[in-house]
């Protein structure tokens, strides 16, 4: 049993296309990262956020952070075949730098 | 400064064996947490290592146990393998435990197929 609930599950969009992912749970967090892996390879972090209602910008992904602190957003502007991967949040509390994973959003941009 | 590093990347047993996982924590990191990963699914927190000894673990059985060294890398030791343990097992290494802002550095995975 996973707290922090991913959807979709599955997303195939083609290049240029936006798309939102969302993260949710029951549970209030310190803070909320989003990983991203590919194949053959570990998670590899994207952001971290930790006051509700943070929104941050890393290019084309934009991430919210819910004003409880149980939610949040990856959204995409045009995607590209790079952006190809499994998007994983992971929600810490601030008894330490234990994090759950979220159930994965498994990404796939068409050319 | 050298990244994560797990062994063995692959390896196959039967149900009942024995395995021990190895990872070696990135330079200067003192934390690590062990995950496993089923096929198109999030990482499963198992436990975490913070100086040798064991700082917070997940909803998985005593058959799963690690250990520390004084240079900080770490093993997954898990015992009666079942079916169900196939998975990818992730190695993370991170600072002090108690920065929940921490980025957690993961290994390539060694993953373990159950027969």
């Amino acid at each position: 049993t996973q707290l922090l609930e991913q959807s979709p599950q599955f997303l195939s969009i083609q290049e240029g296309e936006n798309l939102t992912v969302y993260c949710n749970s029951s549970s209030v967090f310190s803070s909320l990262q989003w990983y991203r892996q590919e194949p053959g390879e570990g998670p590899v972090l994207l952001v971290t956020v930790v006051t509700g209602g943070e929104v941050k910008k890393l290019k084309r992904l934009t991430f919210q952070f819910g004003d409880a602190r149980k939610d949040s957003s990856l959204h995409i502007t045009a995607a590209q075949p790079g952006d190809t991967g499994l998007y994983l949040c992971a929600g810490a509390w601030d008894t330490g730098n234990q994090f759950y994973f979220g159930t994965g959003t498994s990404l796939t941009v068409i050319p | 400064e050298t990244g994560v590093t797990q062994s063995p990347t692959h390896l196959i047993k039967t149900r009942g064996q024995q395995v021990t996982l190895r990872c070696s924590s990135q330079s200067g990191h003192n934390t690590v947490s062990w995950y496993q990963q089923a096929l198109g699914q999030g990482p499963q927190f198992i436990f975490q290592y913070y100086r040798e000894e064991e700082n917070g673990r997940g909803n998985f059985p005593p058959r799963f146990s690690g250990l520390q060294f004084p240079n900080y890398s770490s093993e997954l030791n898990v015992n009666a393998l079942e079916l169900d343990d196939s998975a990818l097992y992730l190695c993370a290494s991170s600072l002090d435990p108690g920065t929940y802002t921490g980025e957690l550095f993961f290994g390539e995975g060694s993953r373990l197929t159950v027969l």
